[in-house]
């Protein structure tokens, strides 16, 4: 099974700092997803990144998709107590009988930030 | 906007039992799909379905089967709970691949 790492899997920090979340993986990867999952409730999806090299910016997340499409990265600008929850990035990979992409998931980052 | 219920949000099952987890979307995805979360490993494919009657197996389909009678429907079945699939389990379904996976809010089984 091909892996995704995430780091740092937990990260507490104080409101208005900045913080980078990181996804790598040895496998290369059609696209790439980051998630977002809250307490009680199932990931909701915040971003897809597909080009090598690709910059996304929502608000104060900024996401990059790694030039050889094998890792990714996060980053929260001014962290808020609105951004607490598991992040959770997701390979797209082409492995069923059908040809259909499935998704491998990440290990998790759980962010804690601090009023 | 989608919506993907799961039949039980809190779930306790003895060893040995058969349990039925039911997840059901209202949007008429063609792909259902069911993971199970465990700390420090993300979510891991259990099984997942890109028709009615037709299945595929994920990453970790041992001690699991699933069944997909119906279009809005997918459910997975432990045939004799075992204590290492104590777990968070979430269905997620797509319109297409690829696209984006909707996902409900999970069930947590405990098995004693």
């Amino acid at each position: 099974t091909q892996l995704l790492e995430q780091s740092p899997q937990f990260l507490s920090i104080q409101e208005g700092e900045n913080l980078t979340v990181y996804c790598n993986s040895s496998s290369v990867f059609s696209s790439l997803q980051w998630y977002r999952q809250e307490p009680g409730e199932g990931p909701v999806l915040l971003v897809t990144v597909v080009t090598g090299g690709e910059v996304k910016k929502l608000k104060r997340l900024t996401f990059q998709f790694g030039d050889a499409r094998k890792d990714s990265s996060l980053h929260i600008t001014a962290a808020q107590p609105g951004d607490t929850g598991l992040y959770l990035c997701a390979g797209r990979r082409d492995i069923s009988n059908f040809g259909n992409e499935k998704l491998t998931f990440g290990t998790g980052t759980r962010l804690t930030i601090i009023p | 906007d989608v919506k993907v219920t799961q039949s039980s949000r809190y779930l306790v099952k003895r060893t040995g039992e058969k349990v039925f987890l039911e997840c059901v979307q209202d949007m008429d995805h063609e792909n259902m799909f069911w993971y199970r979360q465990d700390p420090g490993l993300g979510l891991r494919l259990i099984y997942f379905s890109y028709d009615v009657k037709m299945k595929e197996k994920g990453d970790i389909p041992e001690g699991y089967s699933v069944s997909r009678e119906k279009k809005e429907r997918f459910s997975l079945i432990l045939e004799s709970a075992s204590t290492n699939q104590t777990s968070m389990y979430l269905c997620a379904s797509s319109l297409g691949t690829p696209d984006t996976q909707y996902f409900g809010p999970g069930t947590r089984l405990t098995v004693l």
